[in-house]
């Protein structure tokens, strides 16, 4: 595709609920970056995945996060019980290698009710 | 981690130039990138800048960069309605991949 592909564009889940956010990145983009960008907060780096590297996971926040990237490409992120204070948006990011400009997708909305 | 600040809020009259700042903290970044995000969108990469440049030119957008005080800045000239929007600064830091961002500059553009 044109761009980075985020699905779904809103999601609205009850707290405990468990939810899957998807990425598909720029074709032939090794790089792979989820960020989490709260109300009046800037981007919260979460985690990055290099090629068949093992990814850095140092940003996920708890052990109810995480995330895969299946074939070098779509990624999907999951959040198990989710916490009101989970509510965001999450953004994917992809580059051509680990130290080229990341391209964003549009996010994804989070609303934990 | 490291920190990146930026005012935020920066309000201009149409056809005026802008100038939004940015001061970072970690002095090995290779690359600065500035991003604009409009309301219910992703971040759209504007301009970067390698940290052995000092300015950056591309159309009406002037980067400057002074890495010794560690401050960059983003001139956007004869700001137009349409450039009203979230400016990011961000910097590569000691990873070299993962972007650390600042808080955003909200631009707002009057007629």
């Amino acid at each position: 595709g044109a761009g980075v592909s985020q699905s779904p564009s809103n999601k609205v889940t009850e707290k405990g609920k468990d939810v899957e956010l998807r990425c598909d990145p720029i074709s032939g983009h090794t790089a792979l970056y989820w960020y989490r960008q709260s109300l009046g907060q800037g981007l919260e780096f979460l985690i990055y995945f290099q090629g068949n590297s093992a990814p850095d996971k140092s940003g996920l926040p708890s052990d109810r996060f995480s995330a895969e990237r299946t074939g070098g490409s779509v990624s999907t992120l999951t959040i198990q019980r989710t916490q009101q204070e989970d509510s965001a948006v999450y953004l994917c990011a992809s580059s051509l290698k680990g130290v080229s400009p990341l391209h964003f997708g549009n996010g994804t909305r989070l609303t934990v009710t | 981690g490291e920190d990146v600040e930026q005012s935020l809020f920066l309000s201009v009259r149409e056809g005026d130039s802008s100038v939004i700042n940015c001061t970072y903290t970690d002095s090995s970044s290779t690359y600065l990138y500035w991003y604009k995000q409009e309301p219910g969108a992703g971040l759209q990469l504007l301009t970067y800048i390698f940290s052995n440049m000092d300015m950056k030119q591309d159309q009406r957008l002037t980067v400057l960069l002074n890495k010794k005080d560690k401050h960059l800045s983003l001139r956007i000239a004869d700001t137009q309605t349409g450039d009203s929007a979230i400016y990011f600064c961000a910097e590569s830091g000691d990873s070299g991949y993962a972007l650390n961002f600042g808080k955003g500059t909200s631009l707002l553009v009057t007629p």
